[in-house]
């Protein structure tokens, strides 16, 4: 049962380059998110999507393009990476329970993104 | 999701010690969550509350709700070294979208 992955968890590229970022989940939630988190700034949502074929942009989506084709991906694209988007990129997912604001976040083991 | 002012940003406390951070708003929360981050790690889901001064517990943790629902803290009783990490709270404001606060790092010295 392996959850939520991504890959790579380590990538090294040059500015001005496009980068993808891969997530997965196994779980058929229905939410999927994107954050990236840098020192003194905690998680910062970028993206996230409700269903497949819905988006949304959260508090920092500009450089980034998200699409969700199928329920269990939810890539990240850097259409042309600059230095300021070096940093760790967490992929989350949850499933809402109707009644409850109930949105437990089960976030995959990150990609460490350097930009040089 | 509103914004919430997480204190402190670190603490270093003595194997043993007690430790406690808090996580304030200028506006009224539908629920909070927290998560704990160890180094290198992800977050990891701890608990959610929801009522007006709601306190929960599970072993060492205590969690609370403030009754206004504007604040809430999480209490360390006599840490470990296996405490240490990043412990953060978030909120969504009645939606599926949390908002982080910036943390506490939490250092404990043997």
């Amino acid at each position: 049962d392996a959850g939520i992955t991504q890959s790579p968890r380590y990538k090294i590229t040059e500015t001005g380059r496009q980068v993808t970022l891969m997530c997965h989940q196994t779980w058929s939630h229905s939410y999927m998110f994107w954050y990236r988190q840098d020192l003194g700034h905690g998680l910062r949502l970028i993206y996230y999507s409700a269903a497949a074929d819905i988006t949304d942009k959260g508090e920092v989506p500009d450089g980034y393009v998200v699409s969700r084709s199928k329920t269990e991906n939810f890539p990240l694209t850097l259409e042309s990476a600059t230095r300021s988007q070096t940093s760790v990129y967490f992929c989350a997912s949850s499933e809402p329970t109707s009644g409850i604001p109930y949105n437990e976040q089960f976030f995959g083991p990150g990609t460490r993104l350097t930009v040089l | 999701g509103q914004q919430v002012m997480q204190i402190p940003q670190y603490q270093h406390v003595q194997e043993g010690e007690d430790f406690t951070t808090y996580c304030n708003s200028s506006t009224t929360l539908s629920n909070i969550q927290w998560y704990k981050q160890r180094p290198g790690g992800h977050p990891v889901f701890l608990i959610q509350l929801v009522k007006s001064g709601e306190v929960k517990k599970q072993k060492r943790l205590t969690f609370q709700f403030g009754e206004a629902k504007k604040n809430s803290s999480l209490h360390i009783t006599a840490t470990q070294t296996t405490d240490v990490g990043t412990y953060f709270c978030a909120e969504s404001g009645g939606s599926y979208i949390p908002t982080f606060g910036r943390g506490t790092s939490l250092i404990v010295h043997p």
